[in-house]
């Protein structure tokens, strides 16, 4: 079966805009999770979403958040963009909250910011 | 909160030979996995391993629960071997989210 699909696999901004990322998990996968990974805090948990609700939330500022659709695809938007916030974000499916079978990642998201 | 401590941070093998990675934790888990993160990013499971043994070709893993660590076995390593290794732990209270290590880079030399 598919695995976990992210686009776009490389992006551009400039300081000041915004940016939509998507994740679509595995089928009949429900919790959707987004990671951040920088050379300099390593990789970060920003939120997990399970049937449409944010149930965790990482420590990242109101300029980050996301949503699920009812077929459990997720996005996550980033407003007023940092040079800081370039980064590799990494979307991650599991069955349901608490994951006994694992977390599955996409190939991530590439977003550099100039 | 947790901490995950991975070692060695950087590791440099002959091809062919044998290695461990550890990674040790301060609590206790729900669930712990071993990743490699290859060189486009992705981070690919190895294993899903809370506790006990598996094997898989020529990569095994053992997680000790009670003692709070966990290794990750790799024989007979291959260039293709190289890249990062991560293990991450969900804590039970940290709700459901990864907490990583900051990983070991693996170097295989041919």
């Amino acid at each position: 079966k598919a695995g976990v699909t992210q686009t776009p696999r490389y992006l551009i901004k400039t300081r000041g805009q915004q940016v939509t990322l998507s994740c679509s998990p595995i089928s009949g996968h429900r919790s959707v999770s987004w990671y951040q990974q920088t050379p300099g805090q390593g990789l970060q948990f920003l939120f997990e979403y399970f049937s449409e609700t944010q149930r965790n939330k990482g420590n990242f500022p109101g300029r980050f958040s996301g949503r699920q659709f009812s077929n459990s695809r997720s996005e996550m938007n980033v407003s007023t963009l940092e040079l800081g916030d370039s980064a590799l974000y990494l979307c991650a499916s599991s069955m349901g909250p608490g994951a006994l079978s694992g977390y599955t990642f996409g190939s991530g998201t590439r977003l550099t910011v100039v | 909160g947790i901490q995950v401590e991975q070692s060695p941070p950087d590791l440099i093998l002959q091809e062919g030979a044998n290695s461990t990675l550890r990674c040790n934790f301060s609590d206790s888990v729900n669930n712990l996995q071993w990743f490699h993160q290859n060189p486009w990013g992705q981070l690919i499971n190895l294993f899903y391993i809370p506790s006990g043994t598996k094997q898989n070709g020529r990569l095994s893993a053992t997680t000790v629960a009670t003692e709070r660590y966990s290794l990750l076995y790799i024989s007979s390593s291959q260039t293709t071997d190289s890249g990062v290794y991560f293990c991450a732990v969900v804590w039970a209270g940290y709700g459901n989210k990864l907490v990583f290590g900051a990983g070991t880079i693996l170097r295989v030399k041919s």
